[in-house]
């Protein structure tokens, strides 16, 4: 299952708090991506981390931002959360191979704005 | 704006029969393409990739790839109730690429 969990699983939350997702591994990978998925427009790349301290958007980042502070955890952080952010969100790592990198998803949070 | 294509479906087989999927992706410079089986409620799984123009097969599973057309499958062989679940289709722009541009999903349904 590549080491990957997420936490927390499940989160109700009304909205303009502030909700954080982590992203946790335990492979060492250098990779770490996170995806929202959303009836009628599949999985997007909301950020992601190519190193420690080092992150970038993605296509659906407004409203979004990230911190990766070690290796293994990649912290999801909605400022002041809205019932467009309603989702289920998967975090990913990427896994070095031969021919290809492949990716592989945590088990996901998810998450309803009030 | 990149793009991967996906028939909804769903597309409804019996068992034992082949169920076939297609995706087609809009950017020719695509290099590498992925195909995961995602339950209602879980998360998606790994099951195919291909890089190469032609077939790869692995146990029921062929993944097939044609560049020139822009077109990629995967072929379900013997189809089993338990292979009920939503396909997705993934495409990896470059190998120096940030992330995968997913379709939207095939819906297959086999029934016993």
């Amino acid at each position: 299952d590549a080491g990957i969990t997420q936490s927390p699983r499940h989160k109700v939350t009304e909205t303009g708090t502030p909700v954080t997702l982590r992203c946790h591994q335990t492979e060492n990978h250098r990779y770490m991506y996170w995806y929202r998925q959303d009836p009628g427009h599949g999985l997007r790349l909301i950020h992601y981390s190519y190193g420690v301290k080092d992150t970038d958007k993605g296509e659906v980042s407004d409203g979004y931002s990230v911190s990766r502070s070690k290796t293994e955890d990649f912290l999801l952080t909605l400022e002041s959360a809205t019932s467009s952010q309603t989702s289920v969100y998967f975090c990913a790592i990427r896994e070095p191979g031969q021919g290809t990198d492949t990716q592989y998803f945590g088990p996901g949070t998810r998450l309803t704005v009030l | 704006q990149k793009e991967v294509e996906q028939n909804s479906g769903p597309l409804s087989v019996p068992e034992g029969a082949i169920a076939s999927l297609n995706c087609t992706y809009s950017d020719r410079g695509s290099q590498s393409f992925f195909w995961y089986r995602q339950y209602s409620g879980k998360s998606p799984e790994l099951i195919m990739f291909i890089y190469s123009n032609g077939d790869k097969e692995d146990g029921r599973f062929t993944a097939q790839l044609n560049k020139a057309s822009q077109y990629v499958s995967l072929l379900i062989r013997d189809s089993q109730p338990s292979d009920s679940a939503t396909y997705l289709c993934a495409v990896l722009a470059n190998q120096a690429g940030t992330a995968l541009i997913f379709g939207k999903g095939t819906t297959l349904s086999v029934s016993s």
